[in-house]
Order: C-alpha cells, then structure tokens, then sequence
C-alpha cells in the first residue's frame, strides 16, 4: 500500500533563517506531488505541484521553492523565512498519468512558526 | 478558472440533528469534486468524490453528497449528527490539469 510521509511535524524557526520540509512517497511510483499552505481561517492554497522529476508548477509567487530531487521525494524550501511563512504545511500525492481521477492523499502536515 | 465556494465557515448542529454543509463550484468543464475532513493538527482525510456516474454519492463515517450540475453544487449532508463528526470540512475541485482546488472550509461543531 502506498503512504506519504512529512517531516518534521513542527518547526519554529527565526525570521530569515532558511527553511526545508520534506515529503516522500511510498508504494507508488512517478506520483503527481504537491505542496499546500493552510493559514488559519484561509483554506488550502496551492503552492506548487510537481508531474515529474525537475517538473515543479508554481502557482502564486512567494517566498518559497519547491524541488522534486526524487521520483517520490518533494521539497519545499525557503532561503530567508518571513514572519507570513507561518502556517500548517501540507504535502500530498495522487497517481501519475491521469487516466483516472484519484483523490489527494496528504500527509500529516507541518506546523510552520517564524518568529 | 476554478474555484470552489462554501457557504458558512462556521456551522453549529445539535447531536442527533441534519448536517448541510454547502459547497458551490465553478467550473469550465466537468468537474471532478471531493469532500475532505480535517481533524485538529491532521492532514485531511478523504470522505467522499464524484466523478462520473450516479449524483449521489455515499461516503465514510454515513456522510453523502448530491452532484446538481444545474446548481452547480456539491453540498454535503449526514442525517444524524455525532460528536465525532466535529471538524473541519473542506470541498475541493480537480482540474483536468491535475489541480486542485479547495475551499475555505467549514467549521463543524457538534452541541450535545
């Protein structure tokens, strides 16, 4: 069976320190990956997602970088953190290829504080 | 563009009673729709989709959705409500592209 695993599940880390959470999946392979932001009251936002390896779609502009090292391995990463990076951070996977549209499975967050 | 719009992001229920959550989409073409539940410092949990077929759709835990694509809805409904059922509640829309789009989510609580 397949599982995605996120680490660290909490971080606390200063304002301009750099940033890494990282998410892998296993069980499957070629996985279509994503990263999302949860801010309290907000919803889920998109951040970035991934088809392949070295393909990363980003879809707002913000501080953050997404890279795919892996076929089952996503990163998200930051040089210099900002006070509004805080927030719950989630990684999740479906199927690649698209021939059948399958739900997201998401690991178990991040809980980001910049302080 | 897709978006994805629930009414109400707070919604009070008293043990034993109807749960409606409402989730409205817009869409350029025929959606694929998702129900999520969300428990305190949890990823999100999948109850139920729609993707081709029957427009009732019967999920986890006794929860069900109608797919009108008249209305343009997807709302969310359970006939009795439990105290476990308390949690957040988000609708989500996938794009042919393999996006997807949530909602900002709706708050659940459960009185007893």
């Amino acid at each position: 069976s397949q599982t995605i695993h996120q680490w660290p599940a909490t971080l606390v880390q200063p304002v301009g320190s750099p940033l890494s959470l990282e998410c892998t999946v296993e069980g499957t392979s070629n996985p279509n990956l994503y990263w999302y932001r949860q801010a309290a009251g907000r919803g889920l936002q998109l951040l970035f997602y991934s088809v392949g390896i070295g393909q990363i779609s980003s879809e707002v502009p913000q501080n953050l970088s997404a890279s795919r090292p892996q076929d089952r391995q996503f990163i998200l990463s930051s040089k210099k953190l900002l006070l509004s990076d805080s927030g719950f951070y989630l990684c999740a996977w479906t199927p690649g290829g698209g021939m059948f549209p399958s739900p997201l499975h998401f690991g178990n967050g991040t809980r980001l504080t910049v302080t | 563009a897709q978006s994805v719009t629930q009414l109400g992001s707070h919604v009070s229920v008293s043990e034993g009673a109807l749960v409606l959550l409402r989730c409205n989409y817009s869409s350029s073409v025929p959606p694929y729709l998702f129900w999520y539940v969300q428990y305190p410092n949890q990823g999100l949990q999948l109850l139920l989709k729609y993707t081709t077929g029957a427009t009732l759709v019967k999920g986890i835990n006794g929860f069900e959705a109608e797919f009108k694509k008249s209305e343009t809805s997807f709302h969310l409904t359970k006939p009795s409500a439990h105290m476990s059922d308390a949690a957040e509640y988000f609708c989500a829309v996938r794009t042919p592209g393999n996006q997807f789009y949530f909602g900002t989510g709706t708050s659940l609580t459960v009185i007893p």
